[in-house]
């Protein structure tokens, strides 16, 4: 049980080069996140997918687009990178239960965009 | 707006000592709260839930405060594999999920 995985970990990109982040979970969870986190600015949700088929925009999705290819994979693209998108990407999925929602983090991806 | 609003700290702490932290968050309607704990340069991960009537897990425990809307994290006797960010985390309940503080960078020192 690998729990939530994600590829690559490390990623350098020139302005405007696009990429796909991928993450999958093998928990069975139905929802799926993807966060960015940058120092001083704390965790913040791009987008999210409550279940498969669905995906709604988070805090701040602009200059990035989601995928969620089935019940285990969700990914991330940014179309055209802008060195404003230099962050740890996280991909979380979540199990709810009676004390509320456990969300379950990828180990994370780091990109740098020059 | 949703806010969860954080000291972040540093808190230099002797080991064995006992530490505090807290932190406010804005939605009166919020039903779950939790302490997430962070290691430098690894993904969060759940520490504990905070219930009403407060827990207690080992040497951390959480209380909850709905009246004035902050959440505390006690941790007794400290090791320095404590050393992290702690967290603060809200939820709505809905399906856009949790809220994160910044977090409270904790040092705990021989």
């Amino acid at each position: 049980n690998a729990g939530v995985t994600q590829t690559p970990k490390f990623q350098v990109l020139k302005t405007g080069q696009s990429m796909t982040l991928q993450c999958a979970q093998d928990m069975n969870h139905n929802s799926m996140y993807w966060y960015r986190q940058d120092p001083g600015m704390g965790l913040r949700l791009i987008y999210y997918s409550a279940s498969e088929g669905t995906t709604d925009k988070g805090e701040v999705p602009n200059g990035y687009n989601v995928s969620r290819l089935n019940k285990r994979e969700f990914s991330l693209r940014l179309e055209s990178a802008a060195p404003s998108q230099t962050s740890v990407y996280f991909c979380a999925s979540s199990e709810w239960a009676s004390w509320g929602e456990t969300q379950y983090f990828g180990p994370g991806t780091r990109l740098l965009v020059l | 707006r949703k806010e969860v609003e954080q000291d972040p700290g540093p808190f230099n702490v002797p080991e064995g000592a006992t530490v505090a932290f807290n932190c406010t968050y804005s939605n009166s309607a919020s039903q779950s709260f939790f302490w997430y704990r962070q290691d430098c340069r690894k993904e969060p991960k759940l520490l504990m839930s905070v219930y009403s009537s407060g827990n207690e897990d080992g040497r951390f425990t959480a209380q909850l405060n709905r009246a004035s809307q902050y959440i505390s994290l006690l941790i007794r006797d400290s090791k320095l594999s404590d050393s992290a960010t702690y967290l603060c985390v809200v939820s709505g309940g809905g399906a856009d999920g949790l809220t994160f503080g910044k977090g409270t960078h904790l040092i705990i020192q021989p």
